[in-house]
């Protein structure tokens, strides 16, 4: 079946250390996001990326970095700059047209500071 | 960005029909409303989106006023399993194609027996 696959589902991180979140996708959207969800709140934009080797800064890129070197994967990763990483990350992706053109969403994954 | 205005919290009977609104009065002329939902520790799920014409899918209806300055979705027959938080968005057009949606804190629907 199409869609969008993150991984992992949880994930835990030590202070200093930088990890990468993935998110593959096989429904050949050219444009991906990074989301961030906290507790009660609604979803930030990271990242987003329209084309292969070409991404652009959210409204909350710093302490994130992001790759897009294959159309189907849009890797992020939280850096020890980001002070406060726990959160829920969900990825999405979607045509890029001249119309509009609906996001589906992964099913997340939730990062923790051991 | 087009702010959206949404009761925290609503409760339906299941069986009926849940209607959710939203308040967009800042939205512009070319921007979509959307609509998703999310069940706890899921990503969202779409649902429907219009620009000022009434829209019907299989999951429901979305209702513009002439205005476009507030829209409901509406769940036909809702059941236990709609149970989520709905969330209403104005998207925003990112250059280059794909849009940005702002997420605010949503509706949580509550379906009751």
């Amino acid at each position: 079946d199409g869609g969008i696959t993150q991984s992992p589902k949880y994930l835990f991180r030590k202070e200093g250390q930088n990890v990468t979140l993935s998110c593959e996708q096989n429904l050949n959207h050219d444009a991906m996001y990074w989301y961030r969800q906290d507790p009660g709140q609604g979803l930030r934009l990271i990242y987003y990326s329209q084309i292969v080797n070409d991404f652009q800064k959210g409204d909350i890129a710093e302490g994130y970095s992001v790759s897009r070197e294959k159309k189907e994967s849009f890797p992020l990763t939280v850096t020890s700059a980001q002070k406060n990483p726990t959160a829920f990350y969900l990825c999405a992706s979607s045509i890029v047209s001249a119309g509009d053109q609906p996001q589906h969403f992964g099913d997340g994954t939730r990062l923790s500071i051991l | 960005d087009a702010k959206t205005t949404q009761p925290p919290s609503m409760d339906c009977a299941e069986g009926r029909a849940a209607n959710l609104p939203c308040n967009h009065s800042t939205i512009s002329g070319n921007e979509y409303v959307y609509w998703y939902r999310q069940i706890h520790s899921q990503g969202p799920q779409y649902i429907i989106h219009g620009l000022k014409n009434n829209e019907t899918n299989e999951m429901a209806s979305l209702i513009i006023t002439e205005d476009r300055k507030s829209s409901t979705l509406i769940l036909p027959h809702a059941t236990l399993r709609d149970t989520a938080v709905y969330y209403c968005i104005v998207r925003v057009g990112l250059t280059g194609g794909g849009n940005k949606l702002t997420f605010g804190t949503g509706t949580q629907l509550k379906v009751e027996l």
